[in-house]
Parts: structure tokens; C-alpha cells; sequence
């Protein structure tokens, strides 16, 4: 079993759907949870950071942990053709010997079509 | 504010050839360094990281090196590519410590070994 999975889709959705972007885990030592975007060509970049469970919101994102059940969330309101990019779920165990290193899910490939 | 720097943006090399890749991050001291690799449709594997200059440590065993000759360079380098070496190479940056904190990564390097 993979640490971190995540449905590559392609996901395809109009202007203005809520996205639903999802990952799960198998590590019970993580404790913080990020979610990147990637567009095509480009290195990701840091879209949510969240500790823990519990919501965290930014304008039209929202990401959500239920570390019960080992299950990451990505909420897309109001989506744009902006949006359109590949979403890397990445959660990162706590303590010294974590250096900070990321395991990636595989990215989902979302699509917003005007 | 921190910027990271890599280049070549692509770069196609024969088999057989030797590589060097390089990654400098402005605007930080002692960062932790990460070299990742993204296949095509895959998520992203960690190769090495460094916690200091000098300090490598390496995740994978493969046909690459990683070198820190200065704080904020890292290089990644092989001797004699193989067709597998080909992917979306990503330099990114955390800071020092990095058990809580998020990595910030580069633009790549799409290497492809013919």
C-alpha cells in the first residue's frame, strides 16, 4: 500500500462547480498537510498548509483533515479555468527526522471548462 | 522575500553523457535542499535532501549524485545517463529545521535522454 493515494482523474468540471479533490494516507506520524498546485511546466506551488484536524479556509479554498479515518480534502468553490492544474496532496510526519521531507500523492488533473 | 533559481529549463542529453543540474535559493540562509523527480504521470520521489553544506543523503540509489559546495547551491549531477534518468527534475527549499515547514520549489528542469 502506497503512503499517500490520491485518484488521478483527470477530473473535468464547468465554470463555477465545487471541486472535490481527495487523498488518503496510511502514516499515522502525519501531522501537518499541504496541498500543491502544479500547472503544466511548472514546479508546484504551496496552496493550503493545515495542522492537524479540522478545516482550514482561503477565499474560494478550503481544506479539510479527518485524521480518524486518514482522509485529506481539497475544496474548489466557485471554480475558474485558473484553477485548471494538476492538485498534489503531501503530508509531512512531525519530529527531528523528518527533514521536512514530502511524500506526495500522485495529483489529481483537474480541468475547468469555461 | 526567497526566490529559487534552477536551470537549464530543458535540457536533452544522449545516453551516456554526463549531467549537471543546478538550484540556488536567494533570500534564505541555511535551508534545508531537496532534489525531486517527476515522471510523467507520476507523483513526485524524493532523491536527495541536505541539511547543510557537504551534507547529502540520498533516497533512492540510482545513477545520480547530489553535491552542496556553497549554503545555497545544490547541484545535482550524473556521470553517464541512462534513458530512465529522463523526467521533471525540482529543486525546492524548506526551512532550517523543516519538520514543520513547507517546501517551496523551483520552475525544473525537463531532462530527456534520447
Amino acid at each position: 500500500q502506497k503512503e499517500v493515494e490520491q485518484d488521478p482523474g483527470p477530473l473535468s468540471v464547468p465554470e463555477g462547480a465545487i471541486v472535490s479533490l481527495n487523498c488518503t494516507y496510511s502514516n499515522s506520524a502525519f501531522q501537518y498537510f499541504m496541498w500543491y498546485r502544479q500547472y503544466s511546466r511548472k514546479g508546484p506551488e504551496l496552496l493550503m498548509y493545515t495542522y492537524s484536524s479540522g478545516n482550514k479556509e482561503d477565499g474560494r479554498f478550503t481544506a479539510q483533515v479527518d485524521k480518524s479515518s486518514k482522509y485529506i480534502s481539497l475544496f474548489i468553490r466557485d471554480s475558474q479555468p485558473s484553477d485548471s492544474a494538476t492538485y498534489l496532496c503531501a503530508p509531512l510526519a512531525a519530529g527531528g527526522t523528518s527533514y521536512g521531507k514530502l511524500t506526495f500523492g500522485q495529483g489529481t488533473i483537474l480541468t475547468v471548462h469555461p | 522575500s526567497q526566490t529559487i533559481h534552477q536551470w537549464p529549463a530543458t535540457l536533452v542529453q544522449p545516453v551516456g553523457s554526463p549531467l549537471s543540474l543546478e538550484c540556488t535559493v536567494e533570500g534564505t540562509s541555511n535551508p534545508n535542499l531537496y532534489w525531486y523527480r517527476q515522471a510523467a504521470g507520476r507523483g513526485l520521489q524524493l532523491l536527495f535532501y541536505s541539511v547543510g553544506i557537504g551534507q547529502i543523503s540520498s533516497e533512492v540509489p540510482q545513477n545520480l549524485s547530489a553535491s552542496r559546495p556553497q549554503d545555497r547551491q545544490f547541484i545535482l549531477s550524473s556521470k553517464k545517463l541512462l534513458l530512465s534518468d529522463s523526467g521533471f527534475y525540482l529543486c525546492a527549499w524548506s526551512r532550517l529545521g523543516g519538520e514543520r515547514s513547507p517546501l517551496h520549489f523551483g520552475n525544473g528542469t525537463r531532462l530527456t535522454v534520447t
